[in-house]
């Protein structure tokens, strides 16, 4: 069965620091895997995917994941934060045959000024 | 290209009472599918439509149900309304194709968000 796993209900980082968010997965066959986030009162939006392609993607707002097969893990990093990142990021993997996506349980993003 | 609609985006309701929550999708897009988010629970699926036709039900009672008219437009129910109803029920729809571009994109809306008393 797959599963997705985010360390870290709520990560901390000063504006302009290093984010790394990070995920891992559990599945059997190679998978999709996905970043959504969602800002406060607003539905998620995509903010990357990792297809089979390049395992190193970039997504919208300057943040990328890396795929490591080896170490199932997808994490997300942003190099410098803004304020404008706050919100809650959500990691999700789909690899069987009807598609259906398995979310982690998300984390939410805050930065210190 | 207007994104996905849901009504209403608030409302509150009394424990017993049902609820019908409506989501109309991008234009174009078949594939409707329903989640509840909650604090405690995360983001749970409930079930997705496809031209009509329910594909995937998550793991929910049978209070809950759901169907997809012919012009895409989505509705889900919540019958005998419990305290842990309560959420955020999120609304998503899709092109339904894995290839490509649309490889797993799925269009959110601000969601509606119940309140059980």
């Amino acid at each position: 069965a797959q599963s997705v796993t985010q360390l870290g209900s709520h990560v901390s980082v000063s504006e302009g620091a290093l984010v790394l968010l990070r995920c891992n997965y559990s599945s059997s066959v190679p998978p999709y895997l996905f970043w959504y986030v969602q800002y406060p009162n607003q539905g998620l939006q995509l903010l990357l995917k990792y297809t089979s392609a390049a395992t190193l993607v970039k997504g919208i707002n300057g943040f990328e994941a890396e795929f490591k097969k080896s170490e199932t893990s997808f994490h997300l990093t942003k190099p410098s934060a803004h304020m404008s990142d706050a919100a809650e990021y959500f990691c999700a993997v789909s690899a069987n045959s009807n598609y259906q996506l398995i979310w982690g349980a998300g984390t939410k993003l805050i930065i210190k000024p | 290209k207007a994104g996905v609609t849901q009504t209403p985006r608030y409302l509150i309701k009394t424990r017993g009472q049902q609820v019908t929550l409506s989501c109309s999708p991008i234009s174009g897009h078949r594939s409707v599918s329903w989640y509840q988010q909650t604090p405690g629970q995360g983001l749970q699926f409930l079930f997705e439509y496809f031209s009509e036709t329910q594909r995937n039900k998550g793991n929910f009672p049978g209070r809950f149900s759901g169907r997809q008219f012919s012009n895409s437009r989505s509705e889900m129910n919540v019958s005998t309304l419990e305290l842990g109803d309560s959420a955020l029920y999120l609304c998503a729809s899709s092109l339904s194709l894995w290839t490509g571009e649309n490889t797993g994109e799925l269009f959110f809306g601000e969601g509606s968000r119940l309140t059980v008393l």
